[in-house]
This record gives structure tokens, C-alpha cells and sequence, in this order.
């Protein structure tokens, strides 16, 4: 099973500021990795697909890089609504797994 | 649009049998090359993906829940079903629905979630 490892736990930054979050795997997952957001009391929506993909909806501000073991999300001009919590999922193996989350709060 | 819709108890006793339904709107449950997921979230957040079924039929379900997992598919209904049984407290989560895309990574359509407690 595919280990990801999301860094960090806990990302402090200013709305308006710009946020990296990133997800390592255990091993080689190629581009199939997805980022989602998760807001209070919702369920996860999808925010990137195949490390790149902006998903249907999201804004501009939302981009994902990377291939191999190594992924970037990034937010920039961040928004009072991103202030919340953002996984990683990848589905190169089976079964697909997820990482432990990083939650960004307001500095 | 696509809405998926979970329902089910929110109690479980220890050792019974857990069913959940979801039922599809705005896309039909026999499209190819998409698989229909179950994927459950613990208190402490932590995501787990727990199996799929496809249109024709195929079912995938995680090692550890072998033996006690089935996923199954009403397509008169659109809906497609899980069964949980011999559930314990680990079972605790709640529990969504999800499609996936076979041409892609992530599941872009999720339910709401359903909570699901196991206790006496």
C-alpha cells in the first residue's frame, strides 16, 4: 500500500498571501494524484486531478505540480473560504489511498 | 448535475450488519469506465477508500475488509449499496459515495456523508 505524507500538519499564512502544500508518496504514483479541500462539516470536494487538473469550478488560484513521489498544491491571493483542510489521494495502486491532510488556519 | 444521496441508519449495534444506499441522480450507474465508491472518514479525520463497483459488476474492496464487505448495484434504481457485516466500533466513521472517473484521478462526485455510529 502507498504511503503519502502530507507536509506541513498545520500551514499559518495572511488571506491574500500565497500557500505551498505538499504530499510525498512512499513510492512512485506517475501523476495519478488528486488534491481535495474539505470544509466543515463537508464532504471532500476535488480541487486537481492527475496532479495538474484543475477540476470543474475551481478557481485559477488553485494549481497542482509534480510527477513521480514528489506534489505540490498551491493557493495563491488566498481567500477567507480556503482557510480549511486539504487532502491528497493517489490511485496509481490499488486500493487508492490518502494522506494525512494539512489543515491551513489564519496567521 | 450529478448528486449522489447516501442513506441508512445512523446506529449500529456491535456485530450486526451495516446497509447503506446511495442513489444516483443526473448520471446513470451503467456509464463505462466509471466506478461507484465507498470511502469512509473517521473522527479524526483520516480518509479511508473502502472498495468500488463497476457497471458490469466488478468489485474491489481493501484486504482488510475482506470477507466483510459487499458492494452491489441496483440499476433499476440507480443506486448501488453497501453491506458491512460483524461491525465494531472501528466501523465508526461517516461514511460517502463516490464516483469516480476511470480516465482520471479523484472522485469528483461525493454525497453529503452519512454518520454511522456503532454501539449498544
Amino acid at each position: 500500500e502507498i504511503v503519502l505524507t502530507q507536509s506541513p500538519a498545520t500551514l499559518s499564512v495572511s488571506p491574500g498571501e500565497s500557500a505551498t502544500l505538499s504530499c510525498r508518496a512512499s513510492q512512485s504514483v506517475g501523476t495519478h494524484l488528486a488534491w481535495y479541500q474539505q470544509k466543515p462539516g463537508q464532504a471532500p470536494r476535488l480541487l486537481i486531478s492527475d496532479a495538474s487538473n484543475r477540476a470543474t469550478d475551481i478557481p485559477a488560484r488553485f494549481s497542482g505540480i509534480g510527477s513521480g513521489t514528489d506534489f505540490n498544491l498551491t493557493i495563491n491571493t488566498l481567500e477567507p473560504e480556503d482557510f480549511v483542510f486539504y487532502f491528497c489521494q493517489q490511485r496509481r495502486n490499488w486500493p487508492p489511498t490518502f494522506g494525512g491532510g494539512t489543515m491551513v488556519e489564519t496567521k | 448535475q450529478v448528486r449522489l444521496q447516501e442513506s441508512g441508519p445512523g446506529l449500529v449495534k456491535p456485530s450486526q450488519t451495516l446497509s447503506l444506499t446511495c442513489t444516483v441522480s443526473g448520471a446513470s450507474i451503467n456509464s463505462e469506465n466509471t466506478y461507484w465508491s465507498w470511502i469512509r472518514q473517521y473522527p479524526g479525520k483520516d480518509l479511508e477508500w473502502i472498495g468500488y463497483i463497476h457497471y458490469s459488476g466488478h468489485t474491489y474492496y481493501i484486504p482488510s475488509l475482506q470477507g466483510r464487505l459487499t458492494i452491489s448495484l441496483d440499476t433499476s434504481k440507480n443506486q448501488f449499496s453497501l453491506n458491512l457485516s460483524f461491525v465494531t466500533a472501528a466501523d465508526t466513521a461517516i461514511y460517502y459515495c463516490v464516483r469516480e472517473d476511470g480516465n482520471s484521478s479523484g472522485g469528483d462526485y461525493w454525497g453529503q456523508g452519512i454518520r454511522v455510529t456503532v454501539s449498544s
